[in-house]
């Protein structure tokens, strides 16, 4: 079945860890994005790519960085994981013309402690 | 600039009908969407209608577009506690190629 995968759903991790939060989709999406949820609900986006070996930096500025070697995977990484970095992070998929919407995951839980 | 706009809380009691209301500010949108997410997960596409719609029904929701008044409903007919969630609005910006989410109305569901 076609669908996009978040791994871990929830993770702890101390401050200073390196961490990657993964992201993969099956269903060969060219183009793919990262938000990072408030406790507030609100949704920001953080990273997008729109294929193999491109990315680009989103509304607001984050410690993260990713990469797109493949299409349907879609890594996000923190060097060193800081309290501010605790959040909900949601990765999405859209086929290249974004109309009918994205597909999203079902989110990582991060809480750096 | 592009921004959407919704209200931020809507209580509703069971088996009454939810509207839950949004505002966008680019007159080039081509499709407007209602997405859900429920505690713990991803955000579901609910729902999506073009921007030369007025109307578009689907089961027990109703989505309605203003476009003059650049104003987007959902009407969620008989609520039921499952309907409990976190709605979001959103706009497709064809020149940007990108979705603009609106901040989520949070549905609650009174006995």
């Amino acid at each position: 079945e076609a669908d996009i995968y978040q791994t871990p759903r929830y993770l702890v991790i101390g401050t200073g860890k390196k961490i990657t939060l993964e992201c993969s989709q099956t269903m060969g999406h060219d183009k793919m994005y990262w938000y990072q949820q408030d406790p507030g609900m609100e949704l920001h986006l953080i990273h997008y790519s729109y294929g193999v070996n491109s990315t680009e930096k989103g509304d607001l500025s984050s410690e993260s960085t990713v990469s797109r070697i493949r299409t349907e995977h879609f890594p996000l990484t923190l060097e060193s994981a800081r309290p501010s970095h605790t959040s909900q992070y949601l990765c999405a998929s859209s086929e290249s013309w974004t109309n009918y919407g994205y597909t999203f995951g079902s989110g990582t839980r991060l809480t750096v402690v | 600039g592009e921004d959407v706009e919704q209200s931020l809380f809507l209580s509703v009691r069971e088996g009454d009908s939810s509207v839950i209301n949004c505002t966008y500010t680019d007159s080039s949108s081509t499709y407007l969407y209602w997405y859900k997410q429920e505690p713990g997960a991803g955000l579901q596409l609910l729902t999506y209608i073009f921007s030369n719609m007025d109307m578009k029904q689907d089961q027990r929701l109703t989505v309605l577009l203003n476009k003059k008044d650049k104003h987007l409903s959902l009407r969620i007919a008989d609520t039921q506690t499952g309907d409990s969630a976190i709605y979001f609005c959103a706009e497709s910006i064809n020149r940007d190629d990108k979705i603009i989410f609106g901040k989520g109305t949070r549905l609650h569901i009174l006995p």
